[in-house]
């Protein structure tokens, strides 16, 4: 069965700094998409960046960008110059086009991201 | 355009009670979910909606949940009666039909249910 691993129930970075989020996937499909969502302590659930699984090249949005290693099914999220306003908890999260219409995300439980000044 | 909008932000009720949940999407998205998070679980797909008819309703948890999206445009999520374990975040996210494979849904700021 199709499911999402984030063994990081919380990270610590500083300020300016660098910090990789884990994400591992599991899927025997080789369609698949992967995102990343952001959800600051305001609740709303903000969306940060896809890859493909056909993608060649790791996706990239600014600061974001998705180390997607597809042999290791692992899709993690780097975020470059950290800054305290990236302090939240974030997502990833799987979507698999065979499984029909439905827009069914599968998400893991979440990654809880503190930037320290 | 205004995002996807849910209301209550917040909801404690008594074990029981009847809660109704509202989601309104961005205007002109044929497409509506529902999807919960218990806390410290994965958030988890409930149903969705395409227009007003139930496209997919397997994550439903059992017949105290009832979904309707009458008229194609808001939905409401009705949990009656409520018990502890439906405690959580509940999001409601929405998204244009024909969307792209890589189009993310966008979400509500969620609905935050507490049963005590």
């Amino acid at each position: 069965a199709q499911k999402i691993t984030q063994t990081q129930p919380g990270m610590f970075v500083q300020e300016k700094e660098a910090v990789t989020l884990d994400c591992t996937y599991d899927t025997s499909d080789p369609s698949y998409g992967l995102f990343w969502y952001k959800q600051p302590s305001s609740g709303e659930m903000i969306f940060l960046i896809y890859q493909g699984s056909y993608d060649q090249q790791n996706a990239t949005e600014g600061r974001y960008s998705l180390n997607f290693q597809k042999a290791r099914k692992s899709a993690n999220l780097v975020i470059s110059a950290s800054q305290l306003g990236d302090s939240a908890m974030y997502f990833c999260a799987m979507r698999e086009p065979s499984r029909g219409a439905t827009n069914k995300l599968i998400f893991g439980t979440g990654t809880l991201l503190a930037v320290q000044p | 355009e205004a995002g996807v909008t849910q209301f209550p932000s917040h909801s404690v009720i008594e074990k029981g009670q009847t809660v109704t949940l509202r989601c309104d999407p961005i205007s002109g998205h044929d497409n509506l979910y529902w999807y919960r998070r218990v806390m410290g679980k994965e958030i988890k797909f409930l149903l969705h909606f395409v227009k007003e008819s139930k496209q997919d309703e397997s994550g439903m948890p059992n017949n105290r949940f009832l979904a309707e999206r009458t008229g194609g445009t808001y939905s409401t999520l009705k949990v009656q009666p409520a018990e502890l374990e439906d405690s959580g975040v509940y999001f409601c996210a929405s998204s244009t039909t024909g969307e792209g494979w890589n189009s993310p849904l966008h979400f509500g700021n969620g609905t935050r249910l507490t049963v005590t």
